[in-house]
């Protein structure tokens, strides 16, 4: 157990729907991130958050979102959802935001039907 | 852009044999990590390799890392059963964050 936790661990929900995806960091952990596996595009990275704020953004669609509030925990919002958003959801966080390893979450699955 | 690319993306192999499963980067960077991961699992770290000429062994694992080449391996030796899983390298392209560029991710089946 990373001591990341992630909610829900399944989802499922229809296109054009929206869902909010959460992560509780580690103890004492500043750093946030969330990266997307999926089948087309393999697992990429989407956001970073430290100690509240944006610190890295990769490929991230417009129609996500995400934040970090001040007890540092993290939420992914998606939104007008597509089939194409079904994927695995990584939350993994770190105690800095460089310099130290990150560990992972175990990841929320959705499905969009 | 940091681009990694992994190869082969499909290795299937017999137990006891040995192989390597090699990682290029294409820019500098600061670490580079390999993970092991189960179907529909979270990413399991197994090594994180620093510096120019690092090497890391675990039981039958063993991670190397060339950053003048930007080439990292993974080699197995005698592989089992177990070890079937898909293996990603991931690296750390540098600056003020721990962001991870993936590699396209190896498939080994190790067949009896």
């Amino acid at each position: 157990d990373s001591g990341v936790t992630q909610t829900p661990k399944h989802l499922i929900t229809a296109t054009g729907q929206r869902v909010t995806l959460r992560c509780s960091p580690r103890s004492g952990d500043l750093s946030v991130y969330w990266y997307q596996q999926s089948l087309d595009q393999g697992l990429q990275f989407l956001i970073q958050y430290y100690n509240g704020e944006e610190r890295a953004k990769g490929n991230i669609l417009e129609r996500f979102s995400a934040q970090q509030f001040p007890d540092l925990h993290s939420e992914l919002n998606l939104s007008s959802l597509e089939l194409g958003d079904s994927a695995l959801y990584f939350c993994a966080s770190s105690p800095y935001t460089s310099g130290t390893e990150a560990f992972f979450g175990q990841g929320t699955r959705l499905t969009v039907v | 852009e940091l681009k990694v690319e992994q190869n082969p993306l499909f290795l299937s192999m017999q137990e006891g044999k040995n192989y390597t499963i090699y990682c290029n980067y294409s820019t500098t960077s600061d670490r580079l990590y390999w993970y092991r991961q189960d179907p529909g699992k979270s990413l399991e770290s197994l090594f994180v390799l620093l510096s120019n000429g690092a090497v890391k062994q675990e039981g039958r694992l063993m991670a190397s890392l060339d950053t003048k080449a930007r080439l990292s391996t993974l080699h197995i030796t005698a592989a089992v059963h177990d070890l079937s899983a898909t293996y990603f390298c991931a690296v750390v392209p540098g600056g003020a964050t721990n962001k991870l560029i993936f590699g396209t991710g190896t498939l080994l089946a190790v067949q009896p």
